[in-house]
């Protein structure tokens, strides 16, 4: 098993670009997230979905796109970035939602310029 | 609304030592979950333990220890016997059980272990 994949690893914008960080999940998960991690904030949950069609409003939702057409799934769009999105995101996913461990990717560097 | 504080910024100590990071929770609900999450160097976040507010057992794995005591809202964890590669940040973090998905995580405290 891959586990949770993220794709870029790395990657620089100009302000006002847009893009799409890729998820994805092998383990057949129904519960995926987006999270940003930025300095002293601990993480902050973006989206979230619980299922193939299904997704929802976190915390800092504003700003960015997600969908949820498979179970594997799972990409996060950026309409048109701004220096404030500079940060790293991660997408994790578990089993049964918030009261289970969840999985993470290994994050995605994005910096806003 | 749910909130997770981790007072302690950084914390460093030598090898050998014991050391505990704080971790206090704030929740209207009277069913919810608590994380541990370490985050290396290298930079991927690692599940440590969960808990659910019906446990307080007290929860040893190895060298690591977690007291959990709703009276103080508090869920800390101890390293006894602290190793460089216990060096990472750690996070907590908190579900409430009427909150939707919401997990809310505290903003991390970095272990720093010296040789």
């Amino acid at each position: 098993n891959a586990g949770v994949t993220q794709t870029p690893k790395f990657q620089v914008l100009k302000t006002g670009q847009s893009m799409t960080l890729q998820c994805a999940q092998d383990m057949n998960h129904e519960y995926m997230s987006w999270y940003r991690q930025d300095p002293g904030m601990g993480l902050r949950l973006i989206h979230y979905s619980v299922g193939a069609g299904i997704t929802d409003q976190g915390e800092v939702p504003n700003g960015y796109n997600v969908s949820r057409s498979t179970t594997e799934d799972f990409p996060l769009r950026l309409l048109s970035a701004a220096p404030s999105q500079t940060s790293v995101y991660f997408c994790a996913s578990s089993y049964g939602g918030r009261s289970y461990e969840q999985y993470f990717g290994p994050g995605t560097r994005l910096t806003v310029t | 609304a749910q909130k997770v504080t981790q007072a302690q910024t950084e914390i460093s100590v030598v090898e050998k030592e014991d050391v505990t990071l704080d971790c206090v929770y704030e929740t209207r609900d009277t069913t919810y979950y608590l994380f541990w999450y370490k985050q290396p160097p290298s930079g991927e976040l690692v599940f440590l333990i969960r808990r659910n507010s019906f446990d307080e057992q007290n929860e040893i794995s190895g060298r690591y220890s977690w007291n959990f005591q709703k009276s103080t809202s508090s869920f800390n964890f101890t390293i006894t016997a602290s190793q460089v590669v216990d060096s990472a940040v750690y996070f907590c973090a908190l579900s409430e059980h009427n909150a939707g998905n919401m997990l809310t995580f505290g903003g991390g405290t970095r272990l720093m272990v010296k040789p």
